[in-house]
């Protein structure tokens, strides 16, 4: 099945640094999009990517859809303690059957040294 | 958006028993989603529910294992059955096409 490729696994990083990740899939998507997750907590939706070549900026949060509609990118600029967490990306391959399903990148922990 | 409200928050249950999970959402939607996320890993879609039929499984998920109802339009159950240790995760219901979540139940089974 589809599998997405998320990275990095983890960041370290100071407050006030720009942080950048990205995710790449074996095949077309239709959606990307990036999640928040804080412990104890569901996935939040943060960004949600349509087109190819798109990109849509959510505060400091930018993302960007791939040209060839298998990667994505989501930068965080100048982070704050508060971004601490797990990002996930997630996207909607196109499929004949099934065209709902989200599949999950394996996540991105971000850690800001104050 | 909708809002979810997801219940139990967290259990602990022993082996061999069954845990059902409750979501409500506050309005009415035509789809909702169960996933599963195991220990310090991504989401996995375990299935579908749409009110009115039966549910559909994603690969390695039966329904004898993970029976799902989904009796109205703002209410969905899942329920973990026979339950081992290695059913440990947190279990997440989701609407609008995957853009809202409940904030999860985190089952450990010992």
């Amino acid at each position: 099945g589809q599998q997405l490729n998320q990275s990095p696994q983890s960041m370290f990083i100071q407050e006030g640094e720009d942080v950048s990740m990205n995710c790449t899939s074996s095949s077309i998507f239709n959606t990307w999009l990036w999640y928040k997750q804080d412990p104890g907590e569901g996935p939040v939706l943060l960004i949600a990517l349509y087109k190819a070549g798109e990109l849509t900026s959510n505060g400091r949060l930018t993302a960007q859809f791939g040209i060839t509609r298998k990667d994505s990118f989501l930068n965080i600029s100048a982070s704050i303690p508060s971004d601490v967490g797990i990002y996930f990306c997630a996207g909607r391959p196109i499929l004949i059957q099934g065209a709902q399903k989200l599949v999950f990148g394996q996540g991105t922990r971000l850690t800001i040294n104050p | 958006s909708a809002v979810i409200s997801q219940k139990p928050s967290r259990d602990i249950c022993q082996r061999g028993t069954s845990l059902t999970i409750q979501c409500q959402v506050d309005s009415q939607v035509t789809m909702m989603f169960w996933y599963r996320q195991q220990p310090g890993q991504s989401l996995t879609l375990i299935a579908t529910a749409n009110q009115g039929s039966e549910a559909t499984y994603e690969s390695g998920f039966v329904i004898d294992k993970f029976p799902i109802s989904r009796p109205n339009l703002t209410f969905s159950t899942l329920t973990v059955s026979n339950m081992s240790p290695e059913d440990s995760s947190i279990y997440l219901c989701s609407v609008g096409r995957g853009y809202t979540f409940g904030s999860g139940t985190r089952l450990t089974v010992v």
